[in-house]
């Protein structure tokens, strides 16, 4: 089945400042990538995706890569704010199998 | 869209009790999955549901555990009899579509085994 890394478990950054978390994953089958946010105490929150079609994807100031080679994709938020700070996790699936989860990270944003 | 709706949100009960999770998900959806979160063990599918039948069960636990769904709007994730080490939170999410879609997640149960 599939595998996926996470790193860091925990980041701290400057606010305004850019965050990024890098995933990496084994199945070479995988095809659909989350990213998935979550607040103390909340559920997880799909906050961008991207297929293995496409290399990059932005959403304001969220963006995706991914390399289908290299078997890694990362998570890039800039201009970072105080509610940015949750966990963060990864997740990859190849088609019709489930979906595996990273460990996740801690994000905290430094006002 | 009231999105997934999960009950109850919060659980205590005593080991060796029946324990019964309920879900209603997003109305049109047609998959439905039940994970567990723990510190230890991070967040895991038990079981996902496809058109009201299961498709993959592989990580529910044990026999303690039991899923059905028995129609579009509504499951249920059985722990019977419970163990404290059953304690963590429960979400349900839904999708439309199989696993490689977006998953929208309910707000969990947050089951306590004594």
């Amino acid at each position: 089945g599939e595998n996926v890394e996470q790193h860091p478990s925990t980041l701290s950054v400057q606010e305004g400042d850019s965050a990024v978390i890098k995933c990496t994953y084994s199945d070479s089958a995988s095809n659909y990538f989350p990213w998935y946010k979550q607040e103390l105490g909340k559920r997880p929150q799909l906050i961008i995706d991207i297929r293995s079609n496409v290399g990059e994807k932005k959403d304001q100031r969220i963006a995706v890569t991914l390399n289908k080679t290299a078997k890694h994709f990362s998570l890039h938020i800039t201009e970072t704010q105080p509610e940015d700070s949750a966990v963060y996790f990864c997740a990859a699936t190849p088609a019709n199998e489930k979906l595996t989860f990273g460990t996740g990270t801690r994000l905290t944003i430094i006002p | 869209d009231a999105g997934v709706i999960q009950s109850p949100r919060h659980e205590v009960t005593e080991m060796g009790q029946e324990v019964t999770l309920r879900c209603k998900p997003i109305s049109g959806h047609n998959s439905l999955f039940w994970y567990r979160q723990t510190m230890m063990r991070g967040l895991e599918l038990l079981i996902y549901f496809n058109n009201n039948v299961p498709i993959d069960d592989s990580g529910m636990p044990e026999d303690r555990f039991s899923a059905k769904m028995p129609n579009a709007s509504f499951s249920t994730l059985k722990i019977q009899p419970s163990e404290p080490r059953d304690s963590a939170v429960y979400f349900c999410a839904s999708s439309f579509g199989q696993v490689n879609q977006p998953q929208h997640f309910g707000d969990g149960t947050r089951l306590s085994i004594l």
